[in-house]
């Protein structure tokens, strides 16, 4: 089945710094990627989604700037966190769809800004 | 836009007995319903889903019911586990997005 890997599945980072989360589809070409954020005891929102070669497409309230998407190739998105506080800490998770797979998620990337 | 609502949000069985999870969505051109098991610190994994020309698809102790004219979609587990214990997530299809249902955290007592 289809498989989506996510790394780092933690990390923790100094205030300031920015972050870079990796997620790759293994042995699917995702014509689509999505990046989601989760809050404790909360459901997933929805901050972006990315097409291969294309801008990513932002919710509305989800910084652009601060949330640097790049989908440079069928199996690769990256989400960056850039200039990261506290209050960016969270759960964020990426999700994959091909032609022949339907939304399979990785295994998330806990983010603490300390 | 889509939106998804799920009941309830916390729901506690004894092992064996039935647990259902019931969804509602609003948009009327959304076709396709999957389920998702969350555990703990982890990513959402597939556990069944359910496209709107189907009324109900079952998978062992997991069934899925759909009614489009009502727009609502349920899951049932029968015979729990201790290991059925995690949050599910209802979500609907729809403009080549999912739309995500708040979750039920569903506790399994042995």
């Amino acid at each position: 089945g289809a498989v989506v890997s996510q790394h780092p599945s933690r990390v923790i980072c100094k205030s300031g710094t920015s972050v870079k989360i990796e997620c790759r589809s293994l042995d699917f070409q995702a014509t689509t990627m999505f990046w989601y954020r989760q809050f404790p005891k909360q459901s997933l929102m929805l901050m972006a989604t990315s097409n291969e070669g294309s801008k990513a497409t932002y919710e509305q309230g989800v910084e652009k700037d601060k949330f640097l998407i790049n989908h440079a190739s069928l199996t690769l998105s990256t989400l960056t966190v850039t200039s990261a506080h506290p209050e960016d800490s969270s759960f964020y998770i990426c999700s994959a769809t091909g032609q022949l797979y339907g939304y399979t998620f990785g295994s998330g990337t806990r983010l603490t800004v300390v | 836009g889509e939106n998804v609502e799920q009941h309830p949000s916390t729901l506690s069985v004894q092992e064996g007995d039935s647990a259902v999870i019931k969804c509602t969505y609003s948009d009327s051109a959304s076709n396709y319903f999957p389920w998702y098991k969350q555990e703990l610190g982890k990513g959402p994994q597939l556990i069944i889903d359910i496209r709107s020309n189907v009324g109900e698809k079952k998978d062992q102790r997991i069934a899925v019911t759909l009614n489009k004219t009502a727009k609502h979609f349920s899951l049932h587990i029968t015979e729990t586990q201790p290991e059925d214990s995690a949050v599910y997530f209802c979500a609907a299809e729809a403009g080549n997005m999912l739309t995500f249902g708040g979750g039920t955290r569903l506790m399994v007592k042995p």
